[in-house]
């Protein structure tokens, strides 16, 4: 079966330092992967997806990047944290485009 | 891509039917309506998806008129347990799906 991981679980950040979050995927290949940023209260924002290694696509222009080092594997980065960065970040996972996506167990980041 | 419209919040009672609607007017062809359930602290997790007519799976069913144009999400006989926020999902694909803000549902005892 399929599972997905994110780490860290919590994270505390002051304002201006570096962050990266990593998700990896088991139990399949060349998975379609999404980033996602959930304010408290509303909805999931998606920040980015990717069909493939190196392959990115930006939903919403901002002071986060992601990277796609290995096929299961996903990073969400940012040079300079700012306080809108505190947020839910859920990674997903999904076999092809048109079918569901399952979600990780998310982390929280709080930038201070 | 299509904007979905549910409400905010609904209550209800251990033991009763829940039905939410969503909203969806400018469906297009090649959508899916995809419901997913999220608790606090967790990520979404998948509850149906379907095209047309009726689906139903062992926890939910989700009714679609022919028009396309909303859909029903009916939890059968809800228990405690079943409070948290639920998402309509309509897209051709669900990476370009758009989660709205859902609707918080809360079952009293």
């Amino acid at each position: 079966s399929q599972t997905i991981h994110q780490w860290p679980a919590t994270l505390v950040q002051p304002v201006g330092s570096p962050l990266s979050l990593e998700c990896t995927v088991e139990g399949t290949s060349n998975p379609n992967l999404y980033w996602y940023r959930q304010a408290a209260g509303r909805g999931l924002q998606l920040l980015f997806y990717s069909v493939g290694i190196g392959q990115i696509s930006s939903e919403v222009p901002q002071n986060l990047s992601a990277s796609r080092p290995q096929d299961r594997q996903f990073i969400l980065s940012s040079k300079k944290l700012l306080l809108s960065d505190s947020g839910f970040y859920l990674c997903a996972w999904s076999p092809t485009r048109e079918e569901t996506q399952y979600f990780g167990p998310g982390t929280r980041l709080l930038v201070l | 891509l299509a904007k979905t419209t549910q409400p905010i919040s609904m209550d209800s009672y251990e033991g009763q039917e829940v039905n939410i609607t969503c909203s969806h007017n400018n469906i297009a062809t090649n959508d899916y309506i995809t419901w997913y359930q999220q608790f606090p602290s967790q990520g979404p997790r998948f509850i149906i998806q379907g095209y047309k007519t009726k689906v139903t799976n062992e926890v939910a069913s989700l009714f679609i008129p022919a028009d396309r144009k909303s859909s029903t999400l009916s939890l059968p006989r809800v228990s405690l347990s079943d409070t948290a926020v639920y998402y309509c999902l309509v897209g051709p694909n669900a990476g370009k799906s758009t989660f709205g803000d859902g609707t918080t549902l809360t079952v009293k005892p």
